[in-house]
This record gives structure tokens, sequence and C-alpha cells, in this order.
């Protein structure tokens, strides 16, 4: 069975950094893409980064409004990714969904964890 | 960047009917396109990729269809666990851009 836990979320303060990590389980991650989708409160999905596989020399793709602020990361060895955001701002509050891809569909999002909710608040 | 627009918004219907969502892309995605489905507090989960394709577990009663920029998900005999929100999605390109979703709620 895929497994996908995202931990690491939490209340921040405005102008902080937080790092989301993603364990997963039931598949060879080796094979797979893997990608963050953030989700505001009452609002819709919004894609926000998304690793390669070693094949794809970890190739990292970055959602152009949070460029510079975020860091995708994969441990193979541990069959994990991080999302690491840095100058985090109120807008950035939103449940980080952790989700992964198949290297023959690029963008199809298969599996999902169930979310680490991110709270920026003074 | 391709742009995703969903119609409608939300979307009011009785168990048994049929509903369409639409999907506008502001390119062509040569038929990339996958939908997926949100239940209240709960993760998305994938329905149809490829436009057409369904994914392993889910119901015919869902149907894509489309091609280029047009896209629809054709839900048929509407189930009680049917209603949710719906999600399009560019899957050709990054970035991977969202439809802004379409809330199906019981009539």
């Amino acid at each position: 069975e895929v497994q996908i836990l995202e931990t690491g979320g939490g209340l921040v303060k405005p102008g902080g950094s937080l790092r989301l990590s993603c364990a997963t389980s039931g598949f060879n991650f080796n094979d797979y893409f893997m990608n963050w989708v953030r989700q505001a409160p009452g609002k819709g999905l919004e894609w926000v980064a998304q690793i390669r596989n070693k094949n794809y020399n970890y190739a990292t793709y970055y959602a152009e409004s949070l460029e510079g602020r975020v860091t995708i990361s994969r441990d193979d060895s541990k069959s994990s990714v991080y999302l690491q955001v840095s100058s985090l701002r109120a807008e950035d509050t939103a449940i980080y969904y952790c989700t992964r891809s198949g290297s023959w569909e690029l963008g199809v999002m298969d599996a999902w964890g169930q979310g680490a909710s991110v709270t920026v608040s003074s | 960047d391709i742009q995703m627009t969903q119609s409608p918004t939300s979307l009011a219907a009785s168990v048994g009917e049929s509903v369409t969502i639409t999907c506008l892309a502001s390119e062509d995605i040569y038929g990339s396109l996958v939908w997926y489905q949100q239940k209240p507090g709960k993760s998305p989960q994938l329905l149809i990729y490829g436009a057409t394709i369904l994914e392993d577990g889910i119901p015919s009663r869902f149907s894509g269809s489309g091609s280029d920029t047009q896209y629809s998900l054709k839900i048929n005999s509407l189930q009680p666990e049917d209603f949710a929100s719906y999600y399009c999605q560019n899957g050709l390109s990054t970035p991977w851009t969202f439809g802004g979703g379409t809330k199906l709620e019981l009539k």
C-alpha cells in the first residue's frame, strides 16, 4: 500500500522558516517524481514544487510565485522528500500536500499525503 | 504559464442526475488534462488523466472528454459520495497549474 506522510507543519511567525518532511513507503521511491501542492483555507490547489528522480538528474521546478523562497529536495535512501520555505508570509498559510508523479506521466499526481498544516501568524 | 479556467465554480444537483464540469486551457495542452476529486477535509484523489483515462478504482460513471483547449468531466447517475470539489490540472508542462475548482453540492 502506498503511504505518504507529511510532517513538520505548525505555527510560524512571519519572516520565519519551515522545513516540511514527507516520508513514503509502499512503492519504489526511486522511480517517481515528487511534488508539493498547497491549499490555502477555503481555496483551491496550488502546485509548489517538483523534484524529478535520478534518471532526470534530480531536476527541480518551482512555482514562480514562490521561487527564491522554497527549496525541494529528496533523499532516496530514506524514500523521503523535503520542502524548505523561508521568509514566510501570512499568505503561505495552507495545507501542504506531498504527492507523487510517475516519470511517464510527469504532471499526474496519483498519490497524495494527508497534508501538513502550516499557519503563519504573529 | 498555462491558465486553467473551470466552470461552473459551483453546481447543485440531485442524486441520480448527471452533471458536466468544463475546463478551458489558455493554450493547446494536447490532451494532457487531469481531473481530481476532493471531499471535505480530505486530500485530493486522482480521477482521470490524459483527458479520458480513468484511474484504477474510479467508477465508470465518471468520464472525461475533450481536446486542444477544451475539456469536460461528466458524472452520470450521481451518488451521495460524489458531492465534492473537482479540479482540473494542466498535465502538459510545468508549472502544473490547476483550475479554480468546482464545488458540487446536493440540491
